[in-house]
């Protein structure tokens, strides 16, 4: 068990270029979630995905943003035409399917994002 | 809505002493609560999780307690080392059936000195 894994873990990038990160969560959790942190403040929610269906997306999540689990494996945040508001740790972490431990979350390092 | 706080904002205490890390949250229905480790630009790393039926969580010197009634955990560190200097968060999750989405407190960023 590997653990929760992102690529990249960092990226510079000029305003208006498209951007893409990419989740591989723990093996066989069915939840995977993303969360966006700034600096100095505590992970905000953005989007949920139980195993390929997207089941809630935050209010946060602008149309410049769209997430993806295609196989219910991995999955992809593509932000479009990026703003300087976007720069950020972007965090996604995975969970197990029901069981004792249900509701425990798991970490990746996360991918920050500077956008100049 | 759900609101999480954490006083303090920031800590320092010598090394040896007992750390006392708090968490209050607004909505009492909680389904569990998380307690998470951040070292600078690194990712979240889980220390404890309390489900709402539990009222306490040990591992090795940490100690989280859960009063629901409340709307409170702390979170105990026995005889502080260097290396438990981090960012210390919170996180409660009120809704089982949506997926453990988590609201996170904003943290308390704790230093321990030599």
């Amino acid at each position: 068990d590997t653990g929760v894994s992102q690529d990249p873990r960092h990226k510079i990038t000029k305003r208006g270029q498209n951007v893409t990160f990419r989740c591989d969560p723990i093996s066989e959790h069915n939840r995977l979630y993303w969360y966006r942190q700034t600096l100095g403040q505590g992970p905000e929610f953005l989007t949920y995905f139980q195993n390929e269906a997207q089941l809630e997306k935050s209010r946060l999540l602008s149309d410049r943003f769209s997430a993806e689990r295609p196989k219910g494996s991995f999955s992809t945040l593509e932000i479009q035409r990026t703003e300087q508001g976007d720069s950020a740790m972007y965090l996604c972490a995975s969970s197990p399917p029901m069981g004792p431990n249900t509701g425990e979350l798991f970490f990746g390092e996360g991918s920050r994002l500077t956008v100049l | 809505k759900q609101e999480v706080t954490q006083i303090p904002a920031a800590l320092s205490v010598p090394e040896g002493e007992n750390l006392v890390l708090n968490c209050s949250f607004t909505d009492s229905a909680i389904y569990n609560l998380q307690w998470f480790r951040q070292d600078p630009g690194k990712g979240l790393t889980s220390l404890l999780l309390i489900q709402s039926s539990q009222r306490e969580q040990t591992s090795g010197r940490l100690n989280a307690s859960l009063d629901k009634s409340s709307g409170r955990s702390t979170l105990y560190i026995a005889a502080s080392q260097p290396g438990d200097s981090a960012t210390y968060l919170c996180a409660v999750n009120v809704i089982k059936a949506a997926g453990n989405k988590l609201t996170f407190g904003g943290g308390t960023r704790v230093l321990v000195k030599p």
